[in-house]
């Protein structure tokens, strides 16, 4: 199994405030992706990386960044966290097998 | 803009009979096509994947597609209770650099 892990696993946090949630692999995967699930719109690619310092925009990509600057980490940033951020992100990881795998998810909740 | 489309559901099978699950997809350069099962509250699990036309099989799960008509199934036979979850159709239309888009799910319900 790929070993992709999340963190933190719950936030919550306040409008305004920046936000930064962590994505680590263990197994030197080239790709990573950030996506967001809500009710209604299920998962939706927000920034994917296919390379250290290599990102690029998904769909839904406006109030995120993103940086990579080790091949294990691929984080997600939210600059001035809003109400609608409220959402769970999962990070996934494409590997020699076809399809990706997802980390555990982070809850993030913006008040 | 690629779409996947799903029926949300939720879709009702009694155990032990074939659950199919549906999806279409908008974007004709879509070349492979995956099927997750998540179950509330978890992440995606990859069950099965198809690139070419026809069926394919693997254990209780087949998975369908017919590129002409832009359409994928999942067929799920003697459906079992711990079935029940979300099913999401995703397709690529590359290596999988650029992302896969995903449908919004279909709810299955086994009731025993």
């Amino acid at each position: 199994d790929a070993g992709i892990t999340q963190s933190p696993r719950h936030k919550v946090t306040e409008t305004g405030t920046p936000v930064t949630l962590r994505c680590h692999q263990t197994e030197n995967h080239r790709y990573m992706y950030w996506y967001r699930q809500d009710p209604g719109h299920g998962l939706r690619l927000i920034h994917y990386s296919y390379g250290v310092k290599d990102t690029d925009k998904g769909e839904v990509s406006d109030g995120y960044s993103v940086s990579r600057s080790k091949t294990e980490d691929f984080l997600l940033t939210l600059e001035s966290a809003t109400s609608s951020q409220t959402s769970v992100y999962f990070c996934a990881i494409s590997e020699d097998s076809p399809g990706y795998t997802f980390g555990s998810g982070t809850r993030l909740t913006v008040v | 803009q690629k779409e996947v489309e799903q029926n949300s559901g939720p879709l009702s099978v009694p155990e032990g009979a074939i659950a199919s699950l549906n999806c279409t997809y908008s974007d004709r350069g879509s070349q492979s096509f995956f099927w997750y099962r998540q179950y509330s509250g978890k992440s995606p699990e990859l069950i099965m994947f198809i690139y070419s036309n026809g069926d394919k099989e693997d254990g209780r799960f087949t998975a369908q597609l017919n590129k002409a008509s832009q359409y994928v199934s999942l067929l799920i036979r003697d459906s079992q209770p711990s079935d029940s979850a979300t099913y999401l159709c995703a397709a690529s239309s590359g290596g999988g650099a650029d992302g896969l888009t995903f449908g919004k799910g279909t709810h299955l319900i086994i009731q025993p």
